[in-house]
């Protein structure tokens, strides 16, 4: 199956200050990634989708100014949480589906531990 | 709202036997299903798809089966292994296009030896 790979696996930062995570599909290329992040013995919430080339479309509830998604190319999402804070310690996963096969499944990243501390 | 959602947080079976997983979803809308496995510390890994006009589908060991009359969906996994140990999440999402995705809550199978 097709490779979507997330950097860094895992994350430490200090109350305040911002980190970014990558997603990359590896072997194909993707319109539309997905974030998502799941707490711990909790689902997965989506938060929002990507798109290449334009603005991302966030969740309900999900404040876009403090996560900032960025899919500038084909291959490669980010998501960057700005001013993070405790609360926001999560495991965060992408996902990502190949654009040139139709009704396929998504493909997910192997997640980013995200510890603020 | 809608939601995916499970009966059973937690199920343990004995190494080799079968073991159903179970799912219920409430948009009548879904047109498809798909089961996950997690590891701890890993993202979700595909297991197996169905499609809304279809109420059975086996892959490798597994079983899916969808009963579109009252909203549910079941894994059947055949012969577990250990490895089969995991949390499985139901998860339902658009027939095409973009896999935007809701998932259930997730069921913790624990394979005992």
């Amino acid at each position: 199956g097709a490779v979507v790979s997330q950097h860094p696996s895992r994350v430490i930062c200090k109350s305040g200050t911002s980190v970014k995570i990558e997603c990359r599909s590896l072997d194909f290329q993707a319109t539309t990634m997905f974030w998502y992040r799941q707490f711990p013995k909790q689902s997965l919430m989506l938060m929002a989708t990507s798109n290449e080339g334009s603005k991302a479309t966030y969740e309900q509830g999900v404040e876009k100014d403090k996560f900032l998604i960025n899919h500038a190319s084909l291959t490669l999402s980010t998501l960057t949480v700005t001013s993070a804070h405790p609360e926001d310690s999560s495991f965060y996963i992408c996902s990502a589906s190949d654009r040139g096969r139709m009704n396929t499944e998504a493909f997910f990243g192997q997640g980013t531990r995200l510890t603020v501390v | 709202g809608e939601s995916v959602g499970l009966h059973l947080p937690t199920l343990s079976v004995q190494e080799g036997d079968n073991s159903i997983i179970n799912c219920a979803y409430s948009n009548s809308a879904s047109d498809y299903f798909i089961w996950y496995k997690q590891e701890s510390g890993k993202g979700p890994q595909f297991i197996i798809d169905i499609r809304s006009n279809m109420d059975k589908r086996q892959g490798q060991r597994v079983t899916v089966l969808l009963n579109k009359t009252v909203k549910h969906l079941s894994l059947q996994i055949a012969a577990t292994q250990p490895g089969d140990s995991a949390v499985y999440f139901c998860a339902e999402g658009p027939i095409q296009g973009a896999q935007k995705l809701v998932f259930g809550q997730g069921t913790r199978l624990t394979i005992n030896p």
